[in-house]
């Protein structure tokens, strides 16, 4: 178990639809990583938070968009889906790790679009 | 052109021989680290092991070594006495930069290889 969690596990919709993914980093974790798994395009990181705040951005695209909470908890926002979206995302937060900090993975939450 | 490249799509290995799961990498930057992730058929990316680029030694963690050449730009994964839980997709990533500012924030995005799947048999 990473301590990061996601919710939630599954989620089917349709296209056209908005749905909310949530993540909350491990405890004390300040920085949320969003990665989107498709067989297309493989794992490809998508945007990330360090205590609110926007760090750092991928292909991640505008239909798409994501905010941390005080709390520290995220929540990744996909509207207008389609069925090229539906795929694994995950969310990981960092540690410190030997002198770096590392990211370690939640369980993901596996979308598909129908 | 690729950042990370696992050329190997699939891996047979037998139980309790070693297997080494290919990796290279592309970057100008100095400062960079090597990651392994395993990603069992249930989905959940489980951290292997980390290779800085200024570290001397090849890391090690039980069972896993990384088998680091930085003038080749390879970082390849040697797992010893495989077993039958060992059987996943492993991913090769790397974070270029140092991972944090000079504020102690952190940052470095994941780029990620294409993945290798390995198949241990009985």
């Amino acid at each position: 178990d990473s301590g990061v969690t996601q919710t939630p596990k599954h989620l089917i919709t349709a296209t056209g639809q908005r749905v909310t993914l949530r993540c909350s980093p491990r405890s004390g974790d300040l920085s949320v990583y969003w990665y989107q798994q498709s067989l297309d395009q493989g794992l490809q990181f998508l945007i990330q938070y360090y205590n609110g705040e926007e760090r750092a951005k991928g292909n991640i695209l505008e239909r798409f968009s994501a905010q941390q909470f005080p709390d520290l908890h995220s929540e990744l926002n996909l509207s207008s889906l389609e069925l090229g979206d539906s795929a694994l995302y995950f969310c990981a937060s960092s540690v410190h790790y030997r002198g770096t900090y590392e990211q370690y993975f939640g369980p993901g939450t596996r979308l598909t679009v129908t | 052109a690729q950042k990370i490249t696992q050329t190997q799509p699939g891996m047979f290995v037998q139980e309790k021989e070693a297997v080494t799961l290919d990796c290279t990498y592309d970057t100008s930057d100095p400062s960079y680290g090597l990651f392994w992730y395993k990603q069992p058929s249930s989905g959940e990316m489980i951290f292997l092991i980390y290779q800085g680029s200024y570290d001397q030694q090849n890391a090690t963690e039980g069972r896993y070594s990384l088998n680091f050449q930085k003038a080749r730009k390879s970082a390849n994964l040697v797992i010893s006495a495989s077993q039958l839980g060992d059987s996943a997709m492993y991913f090769c990533a790397m974070r270029e930069g140092r991972g944090k500012n000079a504020g102690g924030t952190s940052y470095g995005k994941l780029t990620f290889g294409q993945g290798t799947i390995l198949t241990v048999h009985p």
